[in-house]
């Protein structure tokens, strides 16, 4: 299995629900990534996990939340988002560990629309 | 701060011919060199790299130019196939590729 999976594929919510979004992979990956695409903008990172702990958070408001729950899982919790949080959220992995360089493997995404 | 530009946000090129899409980069602390692919609906895939202590790595097709001293490197597709029709992502990294940077993206037509 060398792919990265992300549920759900679209999500519409409302400014005061809370939903969540799923990544898995299963190529024994270390290091798992959130990223953030706006329309015609290049992909941002919003977090990483490297062993499951949370190694980089670029000043990511509190309403989105990452969970790592084991190796193969990210969510991304999301809570009292914004209309202009609607965006492509992409996730990704990479073998992490003593690798050095390690190229980053996405998912699909999650076109997120937040009404 | 855009660290990573690529200020062709689209280029057309007849099928056969040299594709040739450019990025430039700001950070002198990068030292290593992504080119993403990206088709509508998927997430990007990785397609080429290279490291600050080379100028130029080929895979087939495909090969990748780093300037150091201009912050500029090139992805050149020789040649060009409609396949290869997509958005062309350049991305950076320092050290630790846990933190990559992308460029905004050029949209590449191959006409047949």
């Amino acid at each position: 299995d060398t792919e990265v999976t992300q549920t759900p594929k679209h999500l519409v919510m409302g400014m005061t629900n809370k939903k969540s979004l799923k990544c898995e992979q299963h190529m024994g990956h270390r290091a798992m990534y959130w990223y953030k695409q706006k329309a015609k903008k290049p992909p941002e990172l919003m977090f990483v996990y490297s062993y499951e702990k949370l190694s980089i958070n670029e000043s990511v408001p509190s309403r989105f939340s990452p969970e790592c729950p084991n190796s193969s899982l990210l969510n991304l919790h999301l809570h009292a988002l914004q209309p202009e949080d609607s965006a492509l959220y992409l996730c990704a992995s990479s073998p992490g560990g003593r690798v050095r360089y390690n190229e980053q493997f996405f998912g699909p995404g999650t076109r997120l629309t937040v009404l | 701060d855009q660290q990573v530009k690529q200020n062709s946000p689209s280029l057309s090129v007849q099928e056969g011919r040299i594709s040739i899409l450019n990025c430039d980069y700001t950070n002198s602390m990068f030292d290593y060199f992504l080119w993403y692919k990206k088709y509508p609906a998927e997430g990007p895939t990785f397609l080429i790299s290279i490291s600050s202590i080379k100028d130029k790595n080929e895979d087939g097709r495909f090969t990748v130019f780093l300037n150091k001293s201009a912050k500029h490197l090139s992805l050149h597709i020789v040649p060009s196939q409609p396949g290869d029709s997509a958005v062309y992502f350049c991305a950076a990294s320092a050290g630790n590729n846990n933190d990559m940077r992308f460029g905004a993206g050029t949209r590449l037509t191959v006409k047949p």
